[in-house]
């Protein structure tokens, strides 16, 4: 695609509940990340993939976040259990390999509501 | 202490005025900066990257202090259209965590007419 796309645009939730958000990346794009931001604030490093692989999990608030990224392309992070402070804009990126410079080229985010 | 902290502002100066950000990162491992723009409500963008030896894009400059750990941002003659949230971001932590990217909490200016 000529971006990336993140769907749904928006999601509402009851407390509780699980979700899925999706990510895909920017066609030939080999790594893929993951963020969210809180209103007024700045972006939260949730994970990211290079290839199907994430090197680094740190990120993840809770062993309630998971994410997956397969055939290295679309990437879903799920959030079980949801709870009101996971209100957030959750964020994808995703950049070409190799080079220090590459820029991270970003989708429009998932606005998440929990309830 | 955050890994990159930023003044949050907010900066409001006049059209045509000089205005500086500041930036600084904890992790003297780190490899590569940027500084990304993000308008209300909208996805970051990269603005420019950062090099060893200062850049200059346009009305925009940056530098970067490796031995103080610090990046700045400078914009000349601001137009209305530079009214947005600046990010500073250092990416790479080490070898083996050359793809993070860490944002800070940005830096807010509006330029008014």
């Amino acid at each position: 695609g000529a971006g990336v796309s993140q769907s749904p645009s928006n999601k509402v939730t009851e407390k509780g509940k699980d979700v899925e958000l999706r990510c895909d990346p920017i066609s030939g794009h080999t790594a893929l990340y993951w963020y969210r931001q809180s209103l007024g604030q700045g972006l939260e490093f949730l994970i990211y993939f290079q290839g199907n692989s994430a090197p680094d999990k740190s990120g993840l608030p809770s062993d309630r976040f998971s994410a997956e990224r397969t055939g290295g392309s679309v990437s879903t992070l799920t959030i079980q259990r949801t709870q009101q402070e996971d209100s957030a804009v959750y964020l994808c990126a995703s950049s070409s390999e190799g080079g220090d410079f590459e820029k991270l080229f970003f989708g429009s985010g998932t606005q998440l509501s929990v309830l | 202490r955050k890994e990159v902290e930023q003044d949050p502002g907010p900066f409001n100066v006049p059209e045509g005025a000089t205005v500086a950000f500041n930036c600084t990162y904890s992790n003297s491992a780190s490899q590569s900066f940027f500084w990304y723009r993000q308008d209300c409500r909208k996805e970051p963008k990269l603005l420019m990257s950062v090099y060893s030896s200062g850049n200059e894009d346009g009305r925009f400059t940056a530098q970067l202090n490796r031995a103080s750990q610090y990046i700045s941002l400078l914009i000349r003659d601001s137009k209305l259209s530079d009214s947005a949230t600046y990010l500073c971001v250092v990416k790479g932590d080490s070898n083996t965590n050359a793809g993070k990217s860490t944002f800070g909490d940005g830096t807010t200016l509006t330029v008014k007419p």
